[in-house]
């Protein structure tokens, strides 16, 4: 299995509060991706980086942002949560980001903003 | 607009059937992969195909591409229990640096 942690597992928040998920990986991947998954929409993309200090928007950004300062860590923060960002989220990692390269999944985070 | 269609949503059958799930876009794709997802974790990819046409097998489970690269299949033959699972499926619309689109899902049950 490819080492990719995301910490918390689970967290029950507050409208209103800021929350910060992590993203931590050990294969020294160049790719890092943000996902979130709901029922009836899939997986949608949030943000990815390509790179330490580099990132770029996906389909769903609005209300998201992200930091790499290392390329091992990958950091979503949800500034002002709110209740529509109830979701699954996982974190991916990919070596070169190319289409025909696997994209390894972590094993989530369920966040429940009340 | 969801640019991948999955069908069926749901599938429930029992062990020793046969399914097929389809993925289906109006846009052509330069690749395409199969994941599949267990509750409570990440999609773990099956098979990445890119050439129109192309057929792949991974022991019980058949991928095939479509010809114009617009849809692909997957095919279980013999289904068993430890089957059950979310099929997704995701395309390259790009054929750049890889922003994958992905569908819903099937939610395929394999009763014993």
């Amino acid at each position: 299995d490819a080492g990719i942690t995301q910490s918390p597992r689970h967290k029950v928040t507050e409208t209103g509060t800021p929350v910060t998920l992590r993203c931590h990986q050990t294969e020294n991947h160049r790719y890092m991706y943000w996902y979130r998954q709901d029922p009836g929409h899939g997986l949608r993309l949030i943000h990815y980086s390509y790179g330490v200090k580099d990132t770029d928007k996906g389909e769903v950004s609005d209300g998201y942002s992200v930091s790499r300062s290392k390329t091992e860590d990958f950091l979503l923060t949800l500034e002002s949560a709110t209740s529509s960002q109830t979701s699954v989220y996982f974190c991916a990692i990919s070596e070169s980001g190319s289409s025909t390269d696997t994209q390894y999944f972590g094993p989530g985070t369920r966040l429940t903003v009340l | 607009t969801q640019l991948l269609e999955q069908s069926p949503q749901f599938l429930s059958i029992q062990e020793g059937e046969n399914l097929t799930v389809y993925c289906n876009s109006s846009s052509v794709f330069s690749s395409l992969q199969w994941y599949r997802q267990e509750p409570g974790e990440g999609p773990v990819l099956l098979v990445t195909v890119v050439t129109g046409g192309e057929v792949k097998k991974l022991k019980r489970l058949t991928f095939q591409f479509g010809d114009a690269r617009k849809d692909s299949s997957l095919h279980i033959t013999a289904a068993q229990p430890g089957d059950t699972g979310l099929y997704l499926c995701a395309g390259d619309l790009t054929g750049g640096s890889y922003i994958p689109t992905f569908g819903r899902g099937t939610s395929l049950i394999v009763h014993p």
